[in-house]
C-alpha cells in the first residue's frame, strides 16, 4: 500500500531564512512525487513534479529513493510562500491515475 | 470556462437526506477525479473517470456513495442517506488523461450534514 508521510503539520519560518518542508514515502512499485499548494483562499494547484525536474518559485524538490523522500527546499522564503503544501504521489505507470495526498504542512513566513 | 467549476460552493443538509455535487471540467480534459477531504487531513481519493465510465472507483467509502459522467464532460457525486460523518470539502479534477502532467482542481463543495 502506498503512503505519504508529512511530519510537520506547521512551520513558521522567517523571512529569507531557508526552509525545508518534509515529506517520506511508502510505496513498493515506481512512484512519482508531487508538491501541490493551496494558498489562503485559493484552489489547490500543482508546485512542482519530481519527474519535470523543475524550480518553481524558486522551491526544489529531489527524490530520494533509499530515503524513500521527497523534500521541498527554498533557500530564501518569503511571505507570499505562506500556504498548505501537501506532497502526494502516483503510481508510475500507464494509466496511472489518482493521487495520495500527505496531511499537509501549514508553512508561515514571518515577515 | 477557465477552470474546473463545482457547485455548490457550500451545501447544508440534514442526516439521511440525499445531496448531489456537481463538476464541470476543463473543456477537453477526459480524465476526471473526485476527492474527499475532511479536516485536518489531505484530499482522499474517491473516484475517477476516463471519459464516461468509472475506470477506478475503490475509494468510494460504501454504497451510498455515486457517481456518474454520462457525457464525459459534466460529472455529479450523489450520496444517499448522509450521515454526519460524510461533512468534508469534495474536490473535483481533471487533467487532459489519465497520468496526464497536471490536475487542475476545483474550488470545492463543502458539505456539512447535520
Amino acid at each position: 500500500a502506498q503512503r505519504v508521510t508529512q511530519p510537520e503539520k506547521l512551520l513558521s519560518v522567517f523571512k529569507g531564512a531557508p526552509v525545508e518542508l518534509k515529506c517520506n514515502y511508502s510505496y513498493s512499485g515506481s512512484p512519482e512525487l508531487f508538491w501541490y499548494v493551496q494558498y489562503s483562499r485559493q484552489r489547490l494547484q500543482l508546485l512542482l513534479r519530481h519527474i519535470s525536474r523543475e524550480s518553481i518559485k524558486g522551491f526544489t524538490a529531489d527524490l530520494n529513493k533509499g530515503e524513500t523522500s521527497f523534500h521541498l527546499k527554498k533557500p530564501f522564503a518569503q511571505e507570499e510562500d505562506s500556504a498548505m503544501y501537501y506532497c502526494a504521489l502516483s503510481a508510475l505507470a500507464p494509466g496511472a491515475n489518482n493521487l495520495f495526498f500527505g496531511t499537509g504542512t501549514r508553512l508561515t513566513v514571518i515577515p | 470556462g477557465a477552470g474546473v467549476s463545482q457547485t455548490p460552493s457550500n451545501k447544508v443538509t440534514e442526516k439521511g437526506k440525499y445531496v448531489e455535487l456537481r463538476c464541470d471540467p476543463i473543456s477537453g480534459h477526459t480524465a476526471l477525479y473526485w476527492y474527499r477531504q475532511s479536516l485536518g487531513q489531505g484530499p482522499e481519493f474517491l473516484i475517477y473517470f476516463q471519459g464516461t465510465g468509472a475506470a477506478d472507483d475503490s475509494g468510494l467509502p460504501n454504497d451510498r456513495f455515486f457517481a456518474v459522467r454520462p457525457e464525459g464532460s459534466v460529472s455529479t457525486l450523489k450520496i444517499q442517506r448522509t450521515e454526519r460523518g460524510d461533512s468534508a470539502v469534495y474536490l473535483c479534477a481533471s487533467s487532459h488523461y489519465a497520468g496526464g502532467p497536471e490536475a487542475f482542481f476545483g474550488q470545492g463543495t463543502r458539505l456539512t450534514v447535520v
